[in-house]
């Protein structure tokens, strides 16, 4: 079974642009989860998607946004970037929950703000 | 306020020693407790998972521990091995609220031959 995957793995971006991650979770799995890793803040929780629809929400601005597919594939969204937002952006699935049941990681994205 | 501590912030020992991380936790109420390991460059991969119930759980050369009165989890680590090298994440969870997983931020182990 494929493991999670994410798109690009590698981005850099200047300040003020947006940008677009992808990830593909799990076959099956139908949770989506995103982290933001810095290596000041450490792991930090975006938003979780369950079926298309938000179900948890972490602290961040509104400058990110995500949205997830009919097919739950998820799509995480970034406007005005600040230098700030400089890091790894970890996607994880999990089967129904991630708050109860194992996640598992995708390699992540590395965005570089300039 | 619900908060995630880990001890050591970094560890240094030889192959083939036993090491012991610490992770100590203020989150309420509880709900898991779960280890990851992560590799520099690589998303965290999932060690164990325990509920309140659970006070010890293995994964091989990995056994998490759980003392959920004094709200302590130890991972335990033997025979150490290079490729133990990485970042060990602590994250509790809990049972309500709208944000519901508490990251620690981190052991860094380096195993050296």
């Amino acid at each position: 079974k494929a493991g999670v995957t994410q798109t690009p793995r590698y981005l850099i971006k200047t300040r003020g642009q947006q940008v677009t991650l992808s990830c593909s979770p799990i076959s099956g799995h139908r949770s989506v989860s995103w982290y933001q890793q810095t290596p000041g803040q450490g792991l930090q929780f975006l938003f979780e998607y369950f079926s298309e629809t938000q179900r948890n929400k972490g602290n961040f601005p509104g400058r990110f946004s995500g949205r997830q597919f009919s097919n739950s594939r998820s799509e995480m969204n970034v406007s005005t970037l600040e230098l700030g937002d400089s890091a790894l952006y970890l996607c994880a699935s999990s089967l129904i929950n991630g708050e109860r049941e194992t996640q598992y990681f995708g390699p992540g994205t590395r965005l570089l703000v300039l | 306020k619900n908060q995630v501590e880990q001890s050591p912030q970094s560890l240094i020992i030889l192959e083939g020693k036993n090491c012991t991380l610490q992770c100590n936790y203020t989150v309420s109420p509880f709900s898991n407790l779960r280890w990851y390991k992560q590799d520099t460059g690589r998303g965290p991969v999932s060690l164990t998972i325990m509920t309140f119930s659970e006070n010890t759980k293995s994964n091989g050369r990995y056994t998490a521990t759980l003392d959920a009165d004094t709200k302590q989890s130890s991972l335990h680590i033997t025979a150490s091995q290079l490729s133990d090298s990485a970042s060990y994440i602590c994250v509790v969870s809990a049972k309500t609220g709208a944000n519901n997983l508490f990251f620690g931020t981190g052991t860094r182990l380096t195993v050296i031959p």
